[in-house]
């Protein structure tokens, strides 16, 4: 089974702190993806990242950035927080081709950013 | 572009009872694959269940099937003998072929169990 592993469940920081979420998959999957999650809002993309070193906007990217230095480890940073960063953050990874590959998740991490 | 509605926001379902969520999809791409997620309230996003754009037959996947009707772009998935722990968020989701960020998910509809 592939298994998605956040470092984190639960995260409270500070405004202004710089925020590190973790995220590793086991399954060699070239491509991994950050989300957050807000009531109403669904899931929207962060970044996303198709190999080692590389990495593409989603739709919401202002105020993260991300590092992939590892193809099993992709790292989403919070430069400086903010609260409109409180969010549910998912990480998902998946085969680079094939309609028929699906993303796998993580559980999640759930930042409070006071 | 591509896009995926999802137009019940909830939905309640008694439990033993099943229930259908609905799901249409927009694409120009000839193949693509459709994935339904389950989220409960603890967070984690669960794979369920995938139909391919030219699998001749639906998918099932024990309780879980998928009515795909093709010409109407449409997806919905059936979970049979309700239980209390089917009560979550479910996503419809859909990526076409090759490469890249080609997924796109709807917003999603919430069940309720009843017992």
């Amino acid at each position: 089974d592939v298994k998605v592993t956040q470092s984190s469940r639960y995260l409270v920081k500070r405004t202004g702190e710089k925020v590190f979420l973790e995220c590793v998959q086991d399954m060699d999957h070239e491509n991994m993806f950050w989300y957050r999650q807000d009531p109403g809002l669904g899931l929207r993309l962060i970044y996303f990242s198709y190999d080692v070193k590389m990495k593409e906007k989603g739709d919401i990217p202002e105020g993260y950035s991300v590092s992939r230095e590892k193809k099993e480890r992709f790292s989403l940073i919070l430069e400086s927080a903010s609260t409109n960063q409180t969010s549910m953050y998912l990480c998902a990874s998946s085969l680079i081709q094939g309609s028929n590959q699906p993303q796998h998740f993580g559980d999640g991490t759930r930042l409070s950013i006071l | 572009a591509q896009k995926i509605t999802q137009t019940q926001p909830g939905m309640f379902v008694q439990e033993k009872e099943a229930v259908t969520l609905d799901c249409t999809y927009d694409t120009s791409d000839p193949s693509y694959g459709l994935f339904w997620y389950k989220q409960p309230s603890s967070g984690e996003m669960i794979f369920l269940i995938y139909q391919g754009s030219y699998d001749q037959q639906n998918a099932t996947e024990g309780r879980y099937s998928l009515n795909f009707q093709k010409a109407r772009k449409s997806a919905n998935l059936v979970i049979s003998a309700s239980q209390l722990g089917d009560s979550a968020m479910y996503f419809c989701a859909m990526r076409e072929g090759g490469y890249g960020q080609n997924f796109v998910f709807g917003p999603g509809t919430r069940l309720s169990v009843l017992p």
